[in-house]
């Protein structure tokens, strides 16, 4: 079985500062990981994903994030937090190899950034 | 403009009155899912399509059906809505065997009294 844990259900921090948002997995084959934003009101947003090659990958809005093999972690970061990066955040994963349907969503993380 | 459609956006509704959630993509994609959101649990998906008259399980498939007569459509029904499944509702799709990353439609709040 397939699982995704976002340990923090909210993360506070102040404009301009750097922000991270945790993630870690778990699947018996290779992951591919996703990361996905929701305003108020509105459907998920694609920001970024990792399915393979370079660990460090880049994504939307100055979003980046670091697959890391050994810790089974996808954690979110953005070096200069902005006001309007205040949403709700979901890392995905799903498993290619064993059942490509198949796609598991951590419980969300709530990202607050004050002025 | 490339999208994912959901029809009604809010539905109240009452117990054992069957129901169907309407999902259209214009993306051509051939893989479709269905997700609810419930606080504090995230986004738990609930069935999925990989094709046309191909369809599976995700983690909470009970009390809900699914069907996949064409490319562009994934409607959800609800035989006999229960008050638990009172929720936020999600379709989704994507081009499977390739980018993997989905769209989402902009949701269906259902409540069921």
């Amino acid at each position: 079985a397939q699982s995704v844990a976002q340990p923090e259900d909210q993360v506070n921090v102040a404009e301009g500062n750097p922000l991270t948002v945790k993630c870690t997995y778990s699947v018996s084959g290779n992951p591919y990981l996703f990361w996905y934003v929701q305003y108020p009101n509105r459907g998920l947003q694609f920001l970024l994903k990792y399915i393979t090659g370079d660990n460090l990958v880049k994504g939307s809005y100055g979003f980046e994030a670091e697959f890391n093999k050994s810790q089974t972690s996808f954690h979110l970061k953005k070096p200069s937090a902005l006001v309007s990066d205040s949403a709700l955040y979901f890392c995905a994963v799903r498993d290619i190899r064993t059942n490509a349907g198949k796609s598991t969503f951590g419980d969300g993380t709530t990202l607050t950034v004050k002025p | 403009e490339a999208q994912v459609t959901q029809n009604p956006r809010y539905l109240i509704t009452v117990t054992g009155k069957k129901l169907t959630v309407t999902c259209s993509q214009n993306m051509n994609h051939e893989y479709m899912s269905w997700y609810r959101q419930d606080p504090g649990l995230g986004l738990r998906q609930i069935y999925y399509s990989m094709n046309v008259e191909v369809t599976d399980k995700g983690d909470v498939p009970e009390g809900y059906k699914v069907s996949r007569k064409e490319k562009r459509n994934f409607p959800l029904i609800l035989e006999s809505p229960s008050p638990n499944q009172t929720s936020l509702y999600f379709c989704a799709s994507m081009v499977a065997a390739s980018s993997y990353e989905q769209y989402f439609g902009p949701g269906t709040r259902l409540t069921v009294t």
